[in-house]
């Protein structure tokens, strides 16, 4: 297994353009996150599956943001009619469950991320 | 809520030197987890080291080290005798236990900028 791969790496768009990324996480990890980081800040939560379930959202994640994960195993995260403020880093990370433990977790890896930049 | 104050946001040292990244915490909780990430200039968040809140034994990995003081609810990192490939942005980051529903979601502080000079 090669870790978290996010796909693309880099995005340009036009303002009002819909965009999507991909991220498939370690074959083993049930959880996955999402993440956002903007230039100069730490990573930001955006949202967290369990399996095929969202459980998470944060408020940074408006209207326009819509992440799946249909078969608990990659994930989509789609920005409708994209806007300036969304350029940023787009993290995606993995992990999985403890053993008997719900809040404990293992192996937290993130991908490299996919960098979107909205001109 | 939880929060992760990393006050210096860039330091500057000269290889061969010692320097300590400072992380200050907030949480309401007993149990939780700690981390500290390097992300060097290709982005990617490289994972350095994890401490669970019973543990508060210092950590020491090569010229990496790590003091967890749960009294002031710091858990600083140390560089012993840097290199120029210890150059990145360092970031500490928190997960709360918050009632077993957590789930693992991160609160990172705002990083702090490293650069070590030849």
């Amino acid at each position: 297994d090669t870790g978290v791969s996010q796909d693309p790496r880099h995005k340009i768009t036009k303002r009002g353009q819909n965009v999507t990324f991909r991220c498939d996480p370690i074959s083993e990890h049930n959880r996955l996150y999402w993440y956002r980081q903007t230039l100069g800040q730490g990573p930001e939560f955006l949202t967290y599956f369990q399996n095929e379930a969202q459980l998470e959202k944060s408020r940074l994640l408006s209207d326009r943001f819509s992440a799946e994960r249909p078969k608990g195993s990659f994930s989509t995260l789609e920005i409708q009619r994209t806007e300036q403020g969304d350029s940023a880093m787009y993290l995606c990370a993995s992990s999985r469950l403890g053993q008997g433990i719900a809040w404990d977790f293992y192996g937290y890896t993130f991908g490299s991320g996919t960098r979107l930049t909205v001109v | 809520a939880q929060k992760v104050t990393q006050a210096q946001t860039e330091i500057s040292v000269v290889e061969k030197e010692d320097v300590t990244l400072d992380c200050v915490y907030e949480t309401r909780d007993t149990t939780y987890y700690l981390f500290w990430y390097k992300q060097p200039p290709s982005g990617e968040l490289v994972f350095l080291i994890r401490r669970n809140s019973f543990d508060e034994q210092n950590e020491i990995s090569g010229r990496y080290s790590w003091n967890f003081q749960k009294s002031t609810s710091s858990f600083n990192f140390t560089i012993t005798a840097s290199q120029v490939v210890d150059s990145a942005v360092y970031f500490c980051a928190l997960s709360e236990n918050a009632g077993g529903t957590s789930y693992g979601k991160l609160t990172f502080g705002q990083g702090t900028i490293l650069t070590v000079h030849p």
